[in-house]
């Protein structure tokens, strides 16, 4: 079973902050993958990582970094908080060869004050 | 890049009733198309895809068909009961290195008993 596990399910944070997102998975997956969720949105990816230290812009990258030092391990970094990054983080990850399916976390619910 | 437009936002329809949610997507590169579904405060999980060269694909009670000419895909979901009461998301890929997928926004399916 591949599993997907987020560092926290809930995080309250000050606007200004700097907030750290990890997701770690442990099927040797290739791909790696952040999106946030906010109603009537759907899911937008923020940014992709197909292999260490590799990463690729999604569709809404500002304000945000990402950090793939390590295979199973991929970190979401808000820089500087603002209240308009509150919102539902879903982690991601796929391996590309045999499957093309994309395995979620459990997400983490970020409130930004 | 693809933009993937998905329709309606909220279904309801009578438990035993079929419900059927419509995609269309930009890109006629894309050559994957999977669907999601996320159960309230669950990660979303696949549960049926199709790749552009099959036309309609069954699981039991779920099928998705594809029209490439068109560019639109459609999931159908036949006798329908509780438990298929959910958000459903439909997502558009071209299999690549990164393995991107472009999410439509969602519908909201419940089935009412």
């Amino acid at each position: 079973d591949v599993k997907v596990t987020q560092s926290s399910r809930y995080l309250v944070k000050r606007t200004g902050e700097k907030v750290f997102l990890e997701c770690v998975q442990d099927m040797d997956h290739e791909n790696m993958f952040w999106y946030r969720q906010d109603p009537g949105l759907g899911l937008r990816l923020i940014y992709f990582s197909y292999d260490v230290k590799m990463k690729e812009k999604g569709d809404i990258p500002e304000g945000y970094s990402v950090s793939r030092e390590k295979k199973e391990r991929f970190s979401l970094i808000l820089e500087s908080a603002s209240t308009n990054q509150t919102s539902m983080y879903l982690c991601a990850s796929s391996l590309f060869q045999f499957s093309y399916e994309q395995y979620f976390g459990p997400g983490t619910r970020l409130t930004v004050t | 890049g693809e933009n993937v437009e998905q329709h309606p936002s909220t279904l309801s329809v009578q438990e035993g009733d079929s419900a059927v949610i419509k995609c269309t997507y930009s890109d006629s590169a894309s050559n994957y198309f999977p669907w999601y579904k996320q159960e309230l405060g669950k990660r979303p999980q696949l549960i049926i895809d199709i790749r552009s060269n099959v036309g309609e694909k069954k699981d039991q009670r779920i099928a998705v068909t594809l029209n490439k000419t068109a560019k639109h895909f459609s999931l159908h979901i036949t006798e329908t009961q509780p438990e298929d009461s959910a958000v459903y998301f439909c997502a558009a890929s071209l299999v690549n290195t990164g393995n991107q997928f472009y999410f439509g926004t969602g519908t909201s399916l419940t089935v009412i008993p």
